[in-house]
């Protein structure tokens, strides 16, 4: 199974300021049909998961323009340019390269 | 609009079993793959299994596998876990979400998800 390891497992944030959470997987991400699914999830609090990002680098719909994704091969990053009071949850990678799909450990993401 | 709405959990004995249901709508149910997702209380997501939608194809984590059986019925747009031998650490909410379509557009995997349903294993 490939491993995903997330970095920090803990952000707190000034309101305002950026964040950054890293994202290594065990194994190359890349699918035989070149795609890589490299994908990013929030969740808020009492919530069920939500899609933020998809392919590496892709917004799903609606997703604010300050979340950004980037990355290739096995690491990969989630940027948040300046933070809101509303991005407070945890935030997961997950691939779904192989059938037997796989999350990271999760990265809480708190206002200072 | 796509909705996924789950159904069938409770509070059951170690040993025992369960059957989830998830009824979905707004898409072409029988095109995609769907998985369930499981979160311990207080952890993070758990990968539990996936159908495909093309040859109904099934894969399973090793923490369930040959206890827990997934399955679809496509004339009712609906998704079942089967779950025996129930133990503590199955303890969860249950997520049921929308997973990928064969195709060369490649949409996005996981854009959506029911609200779960929780279950608990307790004597």
């Amino acid at each position: 199974d490939i491993v995903m390891t997330q970095a920090p497992l803990s952000s707190p944030v000034t309101l305002g300021q950026p964040a950054s959470i890293s994202c290594r997987s065990s194994q190359s991400l890349v699918h035989s049909d070149g795609n890589t699914y490299l994908s990013w999830l929030q969740q808020r609090p009492g919530q069920p998961p939500r899609l933020l990002i998809y392919k590496i680098s892709n917004r799903f719909s609606g997703v604010p323009d300050r979340f950004s994704g980037s990355g290739a091969g096995t690491d990969f990053t989630l940027k948040i340019s300046r933070v809101e009071a509303e991005d407070v949850g945890v935030y997961y990678c997950m691939q779904s390269t192989q059938f037997l799909r796989t999350f990271g450990q999760g990265t809480k993401v708190e206002i200072k | 609009e796509v909705q996924l709405l789950e159904s069938g959990g409770g509070l059951v004995q170690p040993g025992g079993s369960l059957r989830l249901s998830c009824a979905a709508s707004g898409f072409t149910f029988s095109s995609y793959a769907m998985s369930w997702v499981r979160q311990a209380p207080g952890k993070g997501l758990e990968w539990v299994s996936i159908i495909t939608g093309d040859d109904g194809s099934t894969y399973y984590a090793d923490s369930v596998k040959g206890r827990f059986t997934i399955s679809r019925d496509n004339s009712k747009n609906t998704l079942f876990l089967q779950m025996n031998s129930l133990r503590a650490d199955d303890t969860a909410v249950y997520y049921c979400a929308k997973d990928y379509i064969v195709g060369p557009s490649a949409p996005p995997h996981f854009d959506y998800w029911g609200q779960g349903t929780l279950v608990t294993v307790s004597s």
